[in-house]
């Protein structure tokens, strides 16, 4: 199991502005990149599954890239929305069937 | 569409007893795994199988175990539950072989307390 940190731990943003942060992973080993959202007393909920470097997804407001060389992946919010406040989890793939997630960062969306 | 069902959503046992935690999935995935989530720690892999028959420890397997006997059930059982056992466990499965490429779909989730 692979140590994934996320970075900040949690972040408030006003609606209207746009926000990101930080997936830091072992560049060893990988094999995909997996972003998830987690909403208060739901299930997490897949985004994006990253495989190449320089990778770039986008889901409607939000995006993702991808840097395997230096071992980080940004997540951008464009646009907040109270809609978006959520914990945005990344999990690292390895060559071994296991994905070993972070801790989370957990958006607050202040209207 | 059930997706992934996992039962049941809540239990409270007492230290020492025995349970089994279901997971059911309809979608035909290969890969099927347990996790817990702890406060202020991510998501830890406890058990998991890349399909029927063939199951696999993870980073917390100790006190847990796991069987796989056809594509869609996967339980999870505690065998002598601890204090240290409460937690809440998601059940996830995904397409493919391992979780390579596929996202993981999760269950709702059960809370358990062990006092």
């Amino acid at each position: 199991i692979l140590n994934v940190e996320q970075s900040p731990q949690s972040l408030h943003v006003q609606e209207g502005d746009s926000t990101n942060f930080t997936c830091s992973f072992p560049s060893s080993n990988f094999y995909a990149l997996h972003w998830y959202r987690w909403e208060t007393a739901k299930s997490p909920e897949a985004l994006f599954v990253m495989t190449l470097n320089g990778d770039e997804k986008k889901k409607g407001r939000i995006s993702a890239t991808l840097n395997t060389k230096e071992g980080y992946s940004y997540l951008y919010i464009k646009g907040s929305q109270p809609e978006d406040s959520a914990t945005y989890l990344c999990a690292l793939e390895a060559n071994d069937y296991k994905l070993s997630f972070g801790a989370g960062t957990t958006v607050t969306v202040r209207a | 569409n059930a997706g992934v069902t996992q039962t049941p959503k809540f239990q409270v046992l007492k230290t020492g007893q025995s349970m089994t935690l279901q997971c059911a999935q309809d979608m035909n995935h290969e890969y099927m795994s347990w996790y817990r989530q702890d406060p202020g720690m991510g998501l830890r892999l406890i058990h998991y199988s890349v399909g029927a028959g063939i199951t696999d420890q993870g980073e917390v397997p100790n006190g847990y175990n796991v069987s796989r006997s056809t594509t869609e059930d996967f339980p999870l059982r505690l065998l002598s539950a601890a204090p240290s056992q409460t937690s809440v466990y998601f059940c996830a499965s995904s397409y493919g072989w391992g979780a390579r490429n596929s996202p993981l779909h999760f269950g709702n989730g059960t809370r358990l307390t062990v006092t």
